[in-house]
């Protein structure tokens, strides 16, 4: 199975709060980030947080690192319209000479 | 705007052509990966280079060809392709290996 799973889908209403999240399964990650895809682009990297930190906030963005039970998640405050597109989340497997190892991706469709 | 520059956009090419994807990044960073990525699916990661020297070979088909001139550029040389490679190409960037990696808006690929 794959090392990093996340929801396939999400939809929300402009102005609410979207919560994406990610479960991943190397206990080694140091590192753990989201990106965002947005049609015909690339990703962009959005934000990241270290494994030995618990949450990180960033304007809209916040970040919660569960690592006893390897949850991440990612909080979008206020979604706009421009907010739809796709989610990552990755982390580096060390264990695998440090490779970004990618989540499925979420789609984010956000509502009027 | 992104900060890794690839060119050209779009390449439609027929199986027998030869062509070629670059990318360039101006950061002073040291490592450079190719990724593929197929519709409605995360990157997979195809090649790595680390001070110009090639790192990680993913087991891609020598139909494919990387190549690193200099720290700042990143080409991939394409022929005899087939219909299944088809995708975005994406090129990406980062200090040293293990750390955050930035991508190019990429080059979407055809093959007729």
């Amino acid at each position: 199975g794959e090392d990093v799973e996340q929801s396939l889908f999400l939809s929300v209403r402009e102005g609410d709060s979207s919560v994406i999240n990610c479960t991943y399964t190397d206990s080694s990650s140091t590192y753990l980030y989201w990106y965002k895809q947005e049609p015909g682009a690339g990703l962009q990297l959005l934000t990241y947080i270290f494994s030995n930190m618990d949450m990180k906030q960033d304007q809209r963005l916040t970040v919660l690192l569960n690592k006893k039970d390897k949850h991440l998640s990612l909080r979008i405050a206020d979604t706009q319209t421009g907010d739809s597109a796709i989610y990552f989340c990755a982390e580096i497997e060390e264990a695998a000479g440090n490779k970004l190892t990618f989540g499925g991706g979420t789609r984010v469709l956000v509502k009027p | 705007d992104t900060e890794v520059t690839q060119t050209p956009k779009h390449l439609v090419m027929g199986m027998t052509n030869k062509k070629s994807l670059k990318c360039e990044q101006h950061m002073g960073h040291r490592a450079m990966y190719w990724y593929k990525q197929k519709a409605k699916k995360p990157p997979e990661l195809m090649f790595v280079y680390s001070y110009e020297k090639l790192s990680i070979n993913e087991s891609v088909p020598s139909r494919f060809s990387p190549e690193c001139p200099n720290s700042s550029l990143l080409n991939l040389h394409l022929h005899a392709l087939q219909p299944e490679d088809s995708a975005l190409y994406l090129c990406a960037s980062s200090q040293d290996i293990g750390d955050s990696q930035h991508f190019g808006d990429g080059t979407r690929l055809s093959i007729l």
